[in-house]
């Protein structure tokens, strides 16, 4: 069953603009994970962050998470055209840190 | 260099008929997992395998068997293939006590 959902389904921003997406997802988890993939690719994991952290940066990357709405925010600073691609939360339930569920994605799109 | 292979990249094939995508990973890494990838549904588990010898299903197992004889290796097998398994499947992979998963570059199947 899908355990995160992303919003928005899609998003389209001008290069150097700020890209933010968010996952929600229904139950406890040990860890969110944020994923990119580029056109039909495989999956580039981006960043991890624990069920007890409350935010995470990355280089330009910057998660949040709040355990308490069941939520997390995926921020992309000052966007370059590579940055397009789709971008997919996964979750992983207690006592299972190997059985991810994905979301089906946020597509970006970085308009030159 | 580390990576999750896969082949056949692409796969078009007949209803009924038996096929294999084989996934092999140069990382030795304990566990490793299939997925299918659907449009508006983002990715979904198919099977796990948490060490040799050790499966498990995912959320959408019907008409799917694995087999984990190797670590490196863990094929998927569609013994009677259907239209409805038109879709685009990746293999990944991560080793013990992490969580980040190493994706393939996907096998694109079509059941006509």
């Amino acid at each position: 069953s899908q355990q995160g959902e992303e919003d928005p389904q899609a998003l389209s921003i001008q290069e150097g603009e700020n890209a933010t997406m968010n996952c929600s997802y229904k139950t406890s988890i040990n860890n969110l994970q944020w994923y990119r993939q580029n056109s039909g690719r495989g999956l580039v994991h981006l960043i991890l962050i624990r069920s007890n952290e409350r935010e995470k940066h990355s280089g330009r990357l910057r998660v949040t998470l709040d355990t308490s709405k069941k939520s997390s925010s995926l921020l992309i600073t000052a966007s370059r055209a590579a940055d397009t691609a789709s971008y997919f939360c996964a979750t992983d339930p207690l006592f299972n840190d190997y059985k991810l569920s994905f979301g089906a994605g946020t597509t970006v799109t970085v308009r030159a | 260099e580390a990576q999750v292979t896969q082949n056949p990249r692409y796969l078009i094939t007949v209803t009924g008929k038996k096929l294999t995508v084989t996934c092999s990973q140069n990382m030795n890494h304990e566990y490793m997992s299939w997925y299918r990838q659907d449009p508006g549904l983002g990715l979904r588990q198919i099977y796990y395998s948490m060490n040799v010898e050790v499966t498990d299903k995912g959320d959408v197992p019907e008409g799917y068997k694995v087999s984990r004889k190797e670590k490196r290796n863990f094929p998927l097998i569609l013994e009677s293939p259907s239209p409805n398994q038109t879709s685009l499947y990746f293999c990944a992979s991560t080793g013990q006590g992490a969580n980040e998963q190493f994706f393939g570059p996907g096998t694109r199947l079509t059941v006509l």
